[in-house]
């Protein structure tokens, strides 16, 4: 079936350092692909998403680029700062869809940034 | 901003009890979820519900859940005769037309004692 894999936790970085989390995808279609965050204490939000090859996602300075030949989408920031500690969650949408479009996701990383 | 809320945040059961979990979905969207996230694991889907009725349900999702939109507000979450295993914080998604993104609420911590 469909899943999800992405780099074991925990990341833990300097402030400013490059941040790369790993993700990668099986899937059977065209699925669309998402980075949630989890920060603590709180709920699943949206970080980014990108719906066909090629794409790319961004915002808060984070970025991931939906790549199919390689079936990744690793997310990558330039710049952490402290209050960007969190779990990382990649997701995909499942392809088969129907009435579904559930999300399959990966087991998460958790980063955490030191001042 | 339109949101999902869920209520109540933290539940504490006792074994064998019955719970409900309530969300409130964002007013115009038409599937419905509940994921599951046991302590220090992957968020997991449980059920998806579309046009009234469950359009997918995962195998954790036993006979022991049920799900119902019964005012065409609320969607709720039942889990009959709770288990210990069944502690987890447990998140109501919405989502409007297919393959928009999905909107999830803050989640409900249930602990089972």
């Amino acid at each position: 079936g469909d899943s999800v894999t992405q780099m074991e936790g925990p990341v833990t970085l300097s402030e400013e350092a490059f941040l790369t989390i790993n993700c990668t995808y099986t899937a059977t279609g065209y699925p669309s692909l998402f980075w949630y965050v989890q920060y603590p204490g709180e709920g699943l939000q949206l970080l980014l998403k990108a719906t066909k090859a090629d794409d790319k996602g961004s915002n808060k300075g984070f970025e991931a680029t939906y790549r199919k030949e390689t079936t990744s989408f690793h997310l990558e920031k330039g710049s952490v700062q402290v209050s960007d500690s969190a779990v990382y969650f990649c997701a995909l949408s499942d392809p088969g869809g129907g009435a579904t479009n559930k999300l399959i996701f990966g087991t998460g990383t958790l980063l955490a940034v030191q001042p | 901003e339109p949101e999902v809320t869920q209520t109540p945040s933290h539940q504490v059961t006792q074994m064998g009890q019955e719970v409900i979990l309530r969300c409130v979905p964002i007013s115009n969207h038409l599937y419905f979820y509940w994921y599951r996230q046991i302590l220090g694991q992957k968020v997991e889907f449980l059920v998806s519900f579309y046009n009234n009725e469950i359009s997918e349900k995962s195998e954790i999702f036993d006979d022991q859940f049920s799900v119902e939109r019964p005012d065409g507000s609320n969607f709720t979450l039942k889990i009959r005769s709770t288990k210990l295993e069944d502690s987890a914080m447990y998140f109501c998604a919405s989502r409007g037309e297919r393959n928009t993104e999905a909107f999830f609420g803050q989640g409900t911590r249930l602990t089972v004692v």
